[in-house]
């Protein structure tokens, strides 16, 4: 399957402390995306990586990939209380695949003030 | 501005009645999608289309139908086959950059259907 599986499925930490969500998938990937979900609202792209790189940055986001463990993990840093959100992670199969993407079902992730 | 537009938020619907949901982009994005999320879970893959007249089955097509007779626009339709349509609904478009290009998305806001 081209679905990612987040990890854990819920994550509950203090303002100020850091998060630490998690991702595995099954295939080769061409690159992995991160988004994020705000109750009740549609996603948004935070963060891509490809398959050729081990870590990105992207403000508080640090976002690392192992291609041999077929795995990836978003760490958020210094989280605020409007982090809280789902975190929903996207694999992008390679060679030849459609343009489509496939969603688990998230982290979510509660950041208490 | 440019972005999605899904059209309405918030639908009520009678049992054996089909609705259409709207999705509206602006983004002269090639590929459009539709979702469906049940609450506390992922997002599932209706249906996707990469190309204007051409459409693919996700992997929760049956009950529903789309069409693509314009770049800018992919209508969901749930039609009265769809056993449990209640649900959240989101649209997504994406620029066409090649099998090893990036493929990232842009959500609409949504439309909760609920079915009475």
């Amino acid at each position: 399957s081209q679905q990612g599986e987040e990890d854990p499925q819920a994550l509950s930490i203090q303002e100020g402390e850091n998060a630490t969500m998690n991702c595995s998938y099954k295939t080769s990937i061409n690159n992995l995306q991160w988004y994020r979900q705000n109750s009740g609202r549609g996603l948004v792209h935070l963060i891509l990586i490809r398959s050729n790189e081990r870590e990105k940055h992207s403000g508080r986001l640090r976002v690392t990939l192992d291609t041999s463990k077929k795995s990836s993990s978003l760490l958020i840093t210094a989280s605020r209380a409007a982090d809280t959100a789902s975190y929903f992670c996207a694999p992008r199969r390679g060679g030849g695949a459609t343009n489509k993407l496939i969603f688990g079902t998230g982290t979510l992730l509660a950041v208490q003030p | 501005d440019g972005g999605i537009t899904q059209s309405p938020k918030y639908l009520f619907r009678k049992e054996g009645q089909n609705v259409t949901l709207s999705c509206e982009q602006n983004l002269n994005h090639d590929a459009m999608y539709w979702y469906r999320q049940d609450p506390g879970q992922g997002l599932r893959l209706i249906y996707y289309s990469q190309i204007v007249n051409d459409f693919q089955k996700g992997d929760i097509a049956e009950g529903y139908s789309v069409s693509r007779e314009k770049k800018e626009s992919f209508p969901l339709t749930v039609t009265s086959a769809q056993k449990n349509p209640t649900a959240f609904y989101l649209c997504a478009s994406s620029m066409w950059t090649g099998q090893s290009g990036a493929n990232v998305l842009t959500f609409g806001a949504g439309s909760r259907l609920t079915v009475l």
